[in-house]
């Protein structure tokens, strides 16, 4: 069965600088999606970024980039510059290609001012 | 506004009695989810339809039945309700439209058995 790990609970960043979110997963398929969503206090789900397993390079969205290594099953989260508005859960998750989308634990990630 | 409608947003049970949380996406998706969300836990998935007339476990399936009842709606039910299912529980769906995949979630429904 597919598992996703996120190991830091929470994190803290200054603003303006860069903080990276860890995410492991696990998984026997060659064909799958990774995502990283932020949930703010809302609890709406938000979109980050997405990588397609077959994909090399890193995706990167404006301020937002991941580190997907696919051999050590690695798909870290980096967000530069960090802002009071990027404050929230986030959650990493897989998705088979049979469809079956998993989340991890989550982290927190609070931005001081 | 298309998306994914949840209802109801709240409820409470006592143990032992049934509901059925309600999901419907108008955006024709194949794929449907529900979640639950516990603390520390993140998002558990407890089953999914990958397309109409299928659906199939998740990691926590146990006391709940699901229904894909066409390919808008696909509903959660509890069929005696314990105080261990009280929980956030979000409904998703997802599909691909122009070559771009997107995954929507319901704003979720807050439920406590009691």
């Amino acid at each position: 069965a597919q598992t996703v790990t996120q190991s830091q609970p929470e994190m803290s960043v200054q603003e303006a600088e860069t903080v990276t979110l860890s995410c492991t997963y696990d998984t026997s398929e060659s064909d799958y999606y990774l995502f990283w969503y932020k949930q703010p206090p809302s609890r709406q789900m938000i979109l980050v970024i997405r990588q397609e397993a077959y994909k090399q390079q890193n995706a990167t969205e404006n301020r937002f980039s991941v580190n997907f290594q696919k051999a050590a099953k690695s798909f870290s989260l980096k967000i530069s510059d960090s802002q009071l508005g990027d404050a929230a859960m986030y959650f990493c998750a897989y998705r088979s290609a049979r469809n079956k989308l998993v989340f991890g634990a989550g982290t927190i990630l609070r931005v001081k001012s | 506004n298309a998306g994914v409608t949840q209802t109801p947003k709240f409820q409470v049970l006592k143990t032992g009695q049934s509901m059925t949380l309600q999901c419907a996406q108008d955006m024709n998706h194949n794929s449907m989810y529900w979640y639950r969300q516990d603390p520390g836990m993140g998002l558990r998935l407890i089953y999914y339809s990958a397309s109409e007339g299928t659906t199939d476990k998740g990691e926590v399936p146990n006391g709940y039945n699901v229904s894909r009842l066409n390919k808008r709606e696909f509903s959660l039910r509890l069929e005696s309700a314990a105080p261990s299912q009280t929980s956030v529980y979000f409904c998703a769906s997802s599909g691909r439209t122009a070559l771009i995949e997107k995954l929507f979630f319901g704003s979720g429904t807050q439920l406590s058995v009691l």
